[in-house]
């Protein structure tokens, strides 16, 4: 069985560039986090979809940070504009039900020049 | 709110030597509990859980109790080894809330 598949691995950006993050769950969990992760720190959660429905965005700063998940199945998250302090971490996550354990994807690393 | 207190680290141990890295947690109801541990460069990946009290979690030589009274649920392991140098993560669920600990480095010294 694949794991949480994300995409790109690595991105080096100007910042007020914006730059998306693509993740593919594994097959037949409805439920999907966006996490962020700073140096030194645990993830902290920016969304948290169940199917296509994003149920628990409160941490999703949304002038400049957006997600989808079409079809509920695969999802991007984007900032536009970047600033230097988005430099960090994007994890994505999928568990089969909510409060389960979840299988982390092995991340995003974004650096913002 | 519910919280997570995870202790701080680095924690170096030599080849062999007893872990203990603590977690006590704060939260309302009944959450469950996990243990995720985060090698280089790769994600997170779930060690044990615990989902009601008096509980024992347990995977690869570590275990974990979920004790209520003490809000704790602290992981240990009896004999450490250089392949279990990584960065470990309490975690709960409830609430439709999950909240990770800071993470606890673990080195360990051939």
């Amino acid at each position: 069985e694949a794991g949480v598949v994300q995409s790109p691995r690595y991105k080096i950006i100007e910042k007020k560039q914006p730059v998306a993050f693509w993740c593919n769950p594994i097959s037949g969990h409805n439920t999907l986090y966006w996490y962020l992760q700073n140096l030194g720190q645990g993830p902290e959660l920016l969304i948290r979809y169940e199917n296509e429905e994003a149920v628990d965005d409160s941490q999703l700063p949304k002038d400049r940070f957006s997600a989808e998940r079409l079809k509920g199945v695969d999802s991007t998250l984007k900032i536009q504009p970047a600033e230097l302090g988005d430099s960090a971490v994007y994890l994505c996550a999928s568990s089969l039900i909510e409060g389960d354990e979840q299988y982390f994807g092995p991340g995003t690393r974004l650096t913002v020049t | 709110g519910n919280s997570v207190t995870q202790m701080e680290g680095p924690v170096t141990l030599s080849e062999e030597a007893f872990l203990t890295i603590n977690c006590t947690y704060t939260a309302t109801g009944y959450p469950s509990l996990f243990w995720y541990v985060q090698y280089p460069g790769e994600g997170l990946q779930l060690l044990l859980k615990a989902t009601k009290a008096d509980d024992k979690g347990s995977n690869k030589g570590f275990e974990a109790t979920y004790r209520k009274e003490t809000t704790s649920f602290h992981l240990e392991k009896g004999s450490v080894q250089v392949s279990d140098s990584a960065v470990y993560f309490c975690a709960l669920s409830g609430t439709y809330k999950y909240i990770f600990g800071t993470g606890t480095r673990l080195k360990v010294l051939a």
